[in-house]
């Protein structure tokens, strides 16, 4: 079983359309969690972290469910630029390393 | 600027060659990684390094190596022995090896065997 599991869309959505994405993670014992955002061909870059009592960053929400060991991305007010591929990353306690575990990514099209 | 730089960016290669992969940081990180991303796949960890003359294997070191002789410098050589080296790699630091620092990007070197 993969360690992080993402549905990979494609998700086509509007402007201004809200979507959210989840991302289910299997060790319970995990720490960490990311967001990341990866344009086509480029780099992964952070798009934020999340915290166990869910946080916000304009547009955008993180919240974490340890209960079910799933984290969700939330984009309100889509716009045209939010159309990326979006990797849910994962850090599992007990490693001394901070390696990540990544998601095989979501992909979101916003159309005008 | 402070950031992380790999080179080249495209990478053509004949079966059988080595190459090496350049990734440079100057924001002072301890930790380095090496990651590969093949289409429809998450990112998979080939080497990391937590400080100078110390690296690590990843989930798919076979067919690579690396060397970390100088804290601002990690480069990957791919040898013939991969077997499937036509990828993205991407090269990672941080400014320690702790579970909860946050990793940056290079830009990536997208490698092509021929």
């Amino acid at each position: 079983r993969k360690e992080v599991e993402q549905d990979p869309g494609p998700f086509n959505v509007p402007e201004g359309a809200t979507v959210a994405f989840n991302c289910t993670y299997s060790n319970s014992a995990s720490q960490s969690f990311f967001w990341y955002r990866q344009d086509c061909r480029k780099e992964p870059k952070l798009l934020m972290s999340v915290y166990s009592s869910g946080n916000e960053d304009g547009r955008f929400t993180a919240q974490l469910n340890r209960a079910s060991q799933y984290i969700s991305l939330l984009i309100r007010d889509s716009k045209l630029s939010d159309s990326a591929t979006y990797l849910c990353v994962v850090i599992a306690r007990g490693s001394t390393l901070g390696r990540l575990y990544f998601g095989r990514g979501t992909q979101l099209t916003v159309w005008p | 600027d402070g950031g992380i730089t790999q080179s080249p960016k495209y990478l053509f290669r004949k079966e059988g060659q080595n190459v090496t992969l350049s990734c440079e940081q100057n924001l002072n990180h301890d930790a380095m990684y090496w990651y590969r991303q093949d289409p429809g796949q998450g990112l998979r960890l080939i080497y990391y390094s937590q400080i100078v003359n110390d690296f690590q294997k990843g989930d798919i070191a076979e067919g690579y190596s690396v060397s970390r002789e100088k804290k601002e410098s990690f480069p990957l050589t791919v040898t013939s022995a991969q077997k499937n080296p036509t990828a993205f790699y991407l090269c990672a630091s941080s400014m320690s090896s702790g579970r909860t620092d946050t990793q940056y990007f290079g830009p990536g070197t997208r490698l092509t065997v021929l």
